[in-house]
């Protein structure tokens, strides 16, 4: 057991430039889950997946994000024309539907995206 | 909906000092309780979890908390706080089998 990874670790980009982050969960589970955290703040959450399908995403994820999963393994969370309002970290975290029925979930160790 | 609230944004205590950090929830029926904790730039760890049964729950690294259903509270405590204690501390809920909600976090610092 690896646990969840994430790629890349930091990430500055200009306003404007599409950036894509990379998450594998840690094996056989089957759910995955996207969080941004913002300076101060706890993680809010952004959207999720069991195994492929995609089954909730919040209003905090504006039309410029798109997550995909595409073999339910691991995930990519796609931000279009970034603003300086996305600097923030992106955490992702996984969970099995054998541990807790699915609800305690582990998390990497995120994203820092910073947008100039 | 849901809510987490944590109304402790920042604590100070004495090395060996004891900790109590505190978290109310606003749900219809008993959710599934969490902490977390988070050093800085570093994803979240769980320190414990509360499902049903003993509502006194122990976990990793000597915190314990305790769920106080008429209080709606699940505050986490230690007995004896040492420096690398010092992070922050995310209380969350999972009401149902859905995405946790968390609160905004306390920030604790430890001092000699």
């Amino acid at each position: 057991d690896t646990g969840v990874s994430q790629d890349p670790r930091h990430k500055i980009t200009k306003r404007g430039q599409n950036v894509t982050f990379r998450c594998d969960p840690i094996s056989e589970h089957n759910r995955l889950y996207w969080y941004r955290q913002t300076l101060g703040q706890g993680p809010e959450f952004l959207t999720y997946f069991q195994n492929e399908a995609q089954l909730e995403k919040s209003r905090l994820l504006s039309d410029r994000f798109s997550a995909e999963r595409p073999k339910g393994s691991f995930s990519t969370l796609e931000i279009q024309r970034t603003e300086q309002g996305d600097s923030a970290m992106y955490l992702c975290a996984s969970s099995s539907p054998l541990l807790d029925r699915g609800r305690e979930q582990y998390f990497g160790p995120g994203t820092r995206l910073t947008v100039t | 909906a849901q809510s987490v609230t944590q109304p402790d944004i920042h604590i100070t205590v004495s090395e060996g000092a004891s900790l109590e950090l505190r978290c109310n929830y606003s749900y219809g029926a008993t959710p599934y309780l969490f902490w977390y904790v988070q050093s800085p730039g570093q994803g979240l760890q769980l320190l414990l979890k509360y499902f049903s049964g003993d509502t006194l729950v122990q976990g990793i690294k000597g915190f314990e908390a305790e769920f106080k259903r008429s209080q709606s509270s699940f505050n986490l405590r230690k007995p004896s706080v040492h420096w690398s204690d010092a992070a922050e501390y995310f209380c969350a809920v999972a009401p149902g089998n859905t995405p946790l909600v968390f609160g905004k976090g306390t920030r604790l610092s430890v001092i000699a």
